[in-house]
């Protein structure tokens, strides 16, 4: 498996705080995307990170990669309701850009 | 611009039968995949296409799963004598190489429930 963990994880938080959901992988990869999921439709990229690069913003959202522990995170800063969903990271596993996917957080963020 | 369309969106089966998901990409999208995605997990690659090429199938239960797309556009992913192990969500997405970048765009996905 290209995964450490292979069951979906749940976080709840309220609104107004930060949460980092961090994912690690086992095999290179050259770029690590972020999706999420709102219920009843398909993944949408939300921020995609290189190998080459350590970090990547994107309005309030905040990807890292590690290379070397071959890991990546994504933060959100002050979430809102509306970030309630499935966060997912993938990667392209040997370089043949079809990305593979963890398992995935779901997120749930609390007025 | 139209994003990827699929159908149907929901289909309801017994085991033994047979099904068939259409694909319709992004226009001008050459890359073509399809996954598999069951409750609560993450979607996992079954098939992807570069134009009417498979590039990889290896992921394919090639027993009862087989997907086409000849004309290098929209795509048929058919299941034959389905099992309760097949209820999934099965997504499409397309992408196109731009700026060395492969961003994928997924359709709704068909939800499949096998009995």
């Amino acid at each position: 498996s290209q995964w450490g963990e292979e069951n979906l994880q749940a976080l709840s938080i309220q609104e107004g705080e930060d949460v980092t959901m961090n994912c690690s992988y086992k095999t290179y990869t050259t770029v690590v995307h972020w999706y999420r999921q709102d219920s009843g439709r398909g993944p949408a990229l939300i921020i995609l990170i290189r190998s080459n690069e350590r970090e990547k913003r994107s309005g309030r959202l905040r990807a890292t990669l590690d290379t070397s522990s071959q890991s990546s995170s994504l933060s959100i800063t002050a979430a809102q309701c509306e970030d309630t969903a499935v966060y997912f990271c993938a990667t392209d596993a040997n370089n043949n850009n079809a990305p593979r996917f963890g398992a995935g957080t779901k997120l749930t963020v609390k007025p | 611009e139209a994003g990827v369309t699929q159908s149907p969106r929901y289909a309801v089966l017994q085991e033994g039968q047979a099904v068939s998901f259409w694909c319709d990409p992004i226009s001008g999208h050459d890359t073509l995949y399809w996954y598999q995605q069951p409750r609560d997990q993450g979607p996992q690659l079954l098939v992807y296409f570069r134009d009417e090429a498979v590039i990889d199938n290896s992921q394919l239960p090639s027993d009862r799963f087989s997907a086409v797309r000849p004309k290098g556009t929209n795509s048929t992913l058919k299941i034959q004598s389905a099992k309760q192990g097949d209820t999934a969500t099965y997504l499409c997405a397309s992408s196109f190489p731009d700026n060395n970048q492969d961003t994928q765009y997924f359709g709704p996905g068909t939800r499949l429930l096998v009995l």
